[in-house]
C-alpha cells in the first residue's frame, strides 16, 4: 500500500549528539516532502519542505533534510541537537494529483536528555 | 497576528451526544482541512474544503460532518460521537495563491468521548 514510514517511532539522545530520522514513501513520481514538528503541548510547525532543485534543504532551527529519489527517502538531520529540539517529529508528503493533502508519517517522538 | 484558532481546546462528552468544533483563521486561506491524530498514526486527513461551499471526505470521515459556509471558519460536527472518535484533532489552512505550499495549523483539540 501507497504510504509514509517513519521507522525510529522513539528515539532518545543526549545533547549533542547528532540526529537521524528516517523516512520513506512508497509513492512513484514526484512528490512534494514536509517535515513537520510538534513541541509538546503545541501544534505542529513547518520545519522545512522539499519541491524540487537542490536535494539537500535546510529548514529552521539548524535542520536539514535529503532527498533522496532512489531510495525514496527524505531523512531529517540535526549535527547537534539540544534539549529545546525534544518533540514529536512528522514527515509528509503531497501527491502531485492531490492538490494540498498531506499524508502524514507515524511519527518519531525525539527525546533529548540534557 | 496570522492564526488558526479551535474552540474549545479540550472537551468531554458522552456518547451519542452531539458537538462542533469550531475552526477559524484570519489570512484568508482558500483551503482548509480536518486532521485526528492518533498515537502511532500520525495525522489523518478528515475533510477538507478548497473553498466556500466546496468541502470533500479525506480518508476517515465517517461519523464527521463539516461545513463552509464562510471562507474563515470550518466547524467540525459529530452528530453522535462515540468512543472511537476520542482523538486530538487539529485543523489546518493553506493559501492556493501565495505559491508557499505550506498549511498553518491551529492549536488542537482533545476530544474525549465517554
Amino acid at each position: 500500500a501507497q504510504s509514509v514510514s517513519q521507522h525510529n517511532h522513539h528515539v532518545i539522545l543526549s545533547e549533542a549528539a547528532s540526529l537521524e530520522l528516517g523516512c520513506n514513501y512508497s509513492y512513484g513520481g514526484t512528490v512534494n516532502l514536509f517535515w513537520y514538528v510538534q513541541y509538546p503541548g503545541q501544534h505542529l510547525q513547518l520545519l522545512l519542505k522539499y519541491f524540487s532543485g537542490d536535494p539537500l534543504v535546510k529548514g529552521i532551527k539548524g535542520f536539514e533534510a535529503e532527498f533522496i529519489k532512489s531510495k525514496f527517502s527524505f531523512n531529517l538531520r540535526k549535527p547537534s541537537v539540544q534539549w529545546s529540539d525534544t518533540a514529536e517529529y512528522f514527515c509528509a508528503v503531497i501527491l502531485p494529483d492531490s492538490s494540498y493533502k498531506l499524508i502524514f508519517g507515524s511519527g518519531t517522538r525525539l527525546l533529548v536528555r540534557p | 497576528e496570522a492564526q488558526v484558532t479551535q474552540n474549545p481546546r479540550y472537551l468531554i462528552t458522552v456518547t451519542g451526544k452531539k458537538l462542533t468544533v469550531t475552526c477559524s483563521q484570519n489570512m484568508n486561506h482558500e483551503y482548509m482541512s480536518w486532521y485526528r491524530q492518533d498515537p502511532g498514526l500520525g495525522l489523518r486527513q478528515i475533510y477538507y474544503s478548497m473553498n466556500v461551499e466546496v468541502t470533500d471526505k479525506g480518508d476517515v470521515p465517517e461519523g464527521y460532518k463539516v461545513s463552509r459556509k464562510e471562507k474563515r471558519n470550518f466547524p467540525l460536527i459529530l452528530e453522535s460521537p462515540s468512543p472511537n472518535q476520542t482523538s486530538l484533532y487539529f485543523c489546518a489552512s493553506e493559501s492556493q495563491t501565495s505559491g508557499k505550499n505550506e498549511q498553518f495549523f491551529g492549536p488542537g483539540t482533545r476530544l474525549t468521548v465517554l
